[in-house]
């Protein structure tokens, strides 16, 4: 197991089109969350999955933000009509849930810049 | 919000010191853990602390929980310059669902060889 992937690392896009993100946890984590990190700023929550269902959403994530986890398996992260103050690096980490004390394993990140 | 801080923002020392580096948090938690990221890079997890803990070692690395003062430290000894990297720390707080974390701002700690 080669630990959480995402793809792209790298995103650049113009103001106003539509990216998408893609993370692959760790096969047999049921849990898998996006974070976002600003420069100099420590990453914040954006959502997260329990197997196929979204749990929770932070206010962070505007109405321009979507995210999947099809089958439990995968996750893509959508920004629509980017904006430049959506230039950010996107973490996805994912855990699996036994009780108190899960550790999230955090992938590479993509960063993306909107010009 | 971010709840973390993380004291000092920056820390410059040489090898073969010991970097200290603190987190105070305001909730209630079910647990802290410390990451580490190199520059443009993912977080990797160093290390989990339960509330129900107050010390716990692994390799060079040390962490303390007062939960009465809501603060955690890491200890790093003997630093080597692969060390240099940014530490966040992060907590999993008992007022919000899934685990999820919320982290502080960071010490930057360069190692000077």
């Amino acid at each position: 197991d080669t630990g959480v992937s995402q793809d792209p690392r790298h995103k650049i896009t113009k103001r106003g089109q539509n990216v998408t993100f893609r993370c692959d946890p760790i096969s047999e984590h049921n849990r898998l969350y996006w974070y976002r990190q600003t420069l100099g700023q420590g990453p914040e929550f954006l959502t997260y999955f329990q197997n196929e269902a979204q749990l929770e959403k932070s206010r962070l994530l505007s109405d321009r933000f979507s995210a999947e986890r099809p089958k439990g398996s995968f996750s893509t992260l959508e920004i629509q009509r980017t904006e430049q103050g959506d230039s950010a690096m996107y973490l996805c980490a994912s855990s699996l849930l036994r009780g108190a004390g899960e550790t999230q394993y955090f992938g590479p990140g993509t960063r993306l810049l909107v010009l | 919000s971010q709840q973390g801080e993380e004291d000092p923002q920056a820390l410059s020392i040489q090898e073969g010191e010991n970097a200290t580096m603190n987190c105070s948090y305001k909730t209630s938690i079910n647990n802290l853990q410390w990451y580490r990221q190199n520059s443009g890079r993912g977080l990797v997890h160093l290390i989990l602390i339960r509330s129900n803990e107050r010390e716990k070692h692994s390799g060079r690395l040390r962490v303390t929980l007062d939960t009465s003062k809501k603060s955690s430290s890491l200890l790093i000894t003997a630093s080597r310059a692969a060390d240099t990297a940014s530490y966040f720390c992060a907590t999993d707080d008992r007022e919000t669902s899934g685990s999820r974390l919320t982290f502080g701002e960071g010490t930057q700690l360069t190692v000077n060889p």
